[in-house]
C-alpha cells in the first residue's frame, strides 16, 4: 500500500523554536509538497519540490524553508516559530494524476 | 486568475438524503484537471476523482457522481442516499496547464450526516 508518513501527528513548540517537519514517501515519485490547512482557507501550497535538491516557492512560503537531500524525503523548516504557524500541516507527493497525502501534523505554537 | 470556490462552508443532512457540494472554478488555460478529495476525521485526504478539462462527460461511481460543465465553470459532486460514513470534508481543486503540478485547493465544504 502507498504511503506518506509524516513523523509527527501532534507537535507542541514554543515561539523562536527551530522546527523541523519530516515526510517520507515510498512511492518513488518525484514531485512533494508542503500544504498548510486552516479553516475556512482550505489547503495553502508552502512548498514544494520536483526533483532532490530542487525547491520551488509556493502561495505563502514566508517564515519557511524546505529540504530535499533524497528524494523520499522532503523536510518542511520553520526557522524560528512565531504563533501564526499554529496549524495543520499536509505533506503530499503526486504522480502526474493525483496527490498522495501524510496523516498531517497538528503544530502549535505557544 | 486560477481559483476555487466552494461557497458551502458547512452542510448538514439526515442520512438517506442527496447532497450536491458545489465547485466553481477559474483558469485562463484551455487545458486543467479537476479533483475532489476526500478528507475523513482521521486528517488523511483521500483521491476521490480526477477530470481532464476536454472530457465534459459526466461520471458516476456508486453513489456519488460528479457534474463537469465548462459553460458554467462547476464540476459539482453529489453524494446519492447519503451514510454517516461520507461525514467528512471534501476539497475541490484544480491543476492548470501552465502551473506545473501545483494544485490549487478550494477551501473545503464539511459535510455532517446525521443518523
Amino acid at each position: 500500500d502507498v504511503k506518506v508518513t509524516q513523523s509527527s501527528r501532534y507537535l507542541v513548540k514554543r515561539t523562536g523554536e527551530k522546527v523541523f517537519l519530516e515526510c517520507v514517501q515510498d512511492m518513488d515519485h518525484e514531485n512533494m509538497f508542503w500544504y498548510r490547512q486552516d479553516p475556512g482557507l482550505g489547503l495553502r501550497l508552502i512548498y514544494f519540490s520536483y526533483d532532490v535538491k530542487m525547491k520551488e516557492k509556493g502561495d505563502i512560503p514566508e517564515g519557511y524553508s524546505v529540504s530535499r537531500e533524497k528524494k523520499e524525503r522532503f523536510s518542511l523548516i520553520l526557522e524560528s516559530a512565531s504563533t501564526n504557524q499554529t496549524s495543520m500541516y499536509l505533506c503530499a507527493s503526486s504522480t502526474h494524476e493525483k496527490l498522495f497525502f501524510g496523516s498531517g501534523t497538528q503544530l502549535s505554537v505557544l | 486568475a486560477q481559483k476555487v470556490t466552494q461557497a458551502q462552508t458547512e452542510i448538514s443532512v439526515v442520512e438517506k438524503e442527496d447532497v450536491t457540494l458545489d465547485c466553481v472554478y477559474e483558469t485562463r488555460d484551455t487545458t486543467y484537471y479537476l479533483f475532489w478529495y476526500k478528507q475523513p476525521p482521521s486528517g488523511e485526504l483521500v483521491f476521490l476523482i480526477r477530470r481532464n478539462s476536454f472530457d465534459e462527460q459526466n461520471e458516476i461511481s456508486g453513489r456519488y457522481s460528479w457534474n463537469f460543465q465548462k459553460s458554467t465553470s462547476s464540476f459539482n459532486f453529489t453524494i446519492t442516499a447519503s451514510q454517516v460514513v461520507d461525514s467528512a470534508v471534501y476539497f475541490c481543486a484544480l491543476i492548470p496547464n501552465t502551473g506545473g503540478f501545483k494544485t490549487i485547493f478550494g477551501a473545503g465544504t464539511r459535510l455532517f450526516v446525521k443518523a
